[in-house]
């Protein structure tokens, strides 16, 4: 069966500070991954999402980068944080090759920036 | 066009009530339609989802009613319970696939 890992649980950053959220995939080969965020008591914004190593699109500009080194692995990162990058980091992954409407969550990542 | 409007915001239902979420959609190349729930401090996970072709999809307590001509869709909870408290979004995706377009999300509180 298929897991999605994310990594740390819970962040505290002090703004201008730099950042790397990891997520991973296992159990499945060549998936669609994807990065969101959820803002306290909000909605899923979706921030990027990638269809292979290298392929990364961007769908909300800010100082946020995401970067796929390996065919499971997903990282989203900072140079600095801003307070406004507070949130709860989400990563999901569906199959490729097919319709990939499903979306699969982990388990996500709390950020605090102070 | 690719927006999908959830209401309400929040909901409060006894428990043994219905629990009612609405969602519209304008984009009507939308044509798979799922409900994620999240619990607090968790990932959203997929609760249940319909296509097009069906006007209601039942799994346990848990049914969605399609309205293609409305371009409507709405989750019902049958004989809510405390554990269900959580909150619920919509989504809707199209035949490109790789996307799904969430609703702002509802937060249910049911009350014992």
């Amino acid at each position: 069966s298929q897991t999605i890992h994310q990594w740390p649980a819970t962040l505290v950053q002090p703004v201008g500070s730099p950042l790397s959220l990891e997520c991973t995939v296992e159990g499945t080969s060549n998936p669609n991954l994807y990065w969101y965020r959820q803002a306290a008591g909000r909605g899923l914004q979706l921030l990027f999402y990638s269809v292979g190593i290298g392929q990364i699109s961007s769908e909300v500009p800010q100082n946020l980068s995401a970067s796929r080194p390996q065919d499971r692995q997903f990282i989203l990162s900072s140079k600095k944080l801003l307070l406004s990058d507070s949130g709860f980091y989400l990563c999901a992954w569906s199959p490729l090759g097919r319709r990939t409407d499903t979306q699969y969550f982990g388990p996500g990542t709390r950020l605090t920036v102070l | 066009q690719q927006q999908v409007k959830q209401s309400p915001q929040s909901l409060i239902v006894q428990k043994g009530g219905i629990s009612i979420i609405n969602c519209a959609y304008e984009n009507t190349a939308f044509d798979y339609f799922p409900w994620y729930q999240q619990f607090p401090g968790k990932g959203p996970a997929l609760l249940i989802a319909i296509r097009p072709d069906v006007s209601e999809k039942k799994e346990g307590r848990f049914t969605i009613s399609f309205n293609k001509s409305a371009k409507q869709f709405s989750l019902h909870i049958m004989d809510s319970q405390p554990g269900d408290s959580a909150t619920y979004f919509c989504a809707a995706s199209n035949n490109a696939g790789n996307m799904l377009t969430f609703g702002g999300g509802t937060r249910l509180m049911v009350k014992p």
